[in-house]
């Protein structure tokens, strides 16, 4: 199993771009999320899903759309690139939402 | 609001024990959880406290009071690979609130 994976691993932008980020996991897991980390701080829920086809918001929604077309996937789009939205980005999967959650390893993104 | 509160840092010596303590005030509750964050990688689980008492698992053990919305690590025999950040986290409706993390420091 590969686990959760994300790609790219690092992202430069300017500001007004728009890019996805991809988040896939292999575990069929009915849970997945996305969470941003800045610098000394902990992680934020950006979205997260329950399922296939339901999606919802977490606590930092603005300027990023999710989708949940099938179990395995979940990117998350930034609509318009912000320097405010530079920041790890982890995804994340479970079996319930609850309790362990499975981390990818994170993208690195930096808005000019 | 939600909150959670945890020390920014904590040093201690390679062997000791260190217990690293975690306050919450959240609108719902289902559970603590807690990570391990080594620099530049992702978070790992390390436990999960939905009832009050102790976890134990190896030389990790975590607890909870939910009474006093408290929950503690406690890490014994540290070695230097346990140098990372370690996060509570509170399970509050499928969504988990983060606190800021504690870094701990692991001298010889």
């Amino acid at each position: 199993n590969a686990g959760v994976t994300q790609t790219p691993k690092f992202q430069v932008l300017k500001t007004g771009q728009s890019m996805t980020l991809q988040c896939a996991q292999d575990m069929n897991h009915e849970y997945m999320s996305w969470y941003r980390q800045d610098p000394g701080m902990g992680l934020r829920l950006i979205h997260y899903s329950v399922g296939a086809g339901i999606t919802d918001q977490g606590e930092v929604p603005n300027g990023y759309n999710v989708s949940r077309s099938t179990t395995e996937d979940f990117p998350l789009r930034l609509l318009s690139a912000a320097p405010s939205q530079t920041s790890v980005y982890f995804c994340a999967s479970s079996y319930s939402g609850q309790g362990m959650q499975f981390f990818g390893p994170g993208t690195r993104l930096t808005v000019l | 609001g939600q909150s959670l509160e945890q020390p920014s840092e904590v040093t201690a010596v390679e062997g000791a024990i260190v217990q690293i303590n975690c306050t919450y005030q959240t609108s719902g509750f289902y559970g603590l959880s807690w990570y391990q964050q080594h620099d530049g990688g992702a978070p790992t689980f390390l436990s999960y406290n939905a009832l009050d008492g102790l976890e134990e698992t190896g030389r990790f053990s975590s607890f909870l009071s939910r009474s006093d919305s408290y929950g503690y690590l406690l890490l014994q025999e540290l070695q230097m690979k346990d140098s990372a950040s370690y996060f509570c986290a509170v399970d509050s409706n499928y969504q988990l609130i983060w606190g800021a993390g504690t870094k701990l420091i692991i001298k010889p």
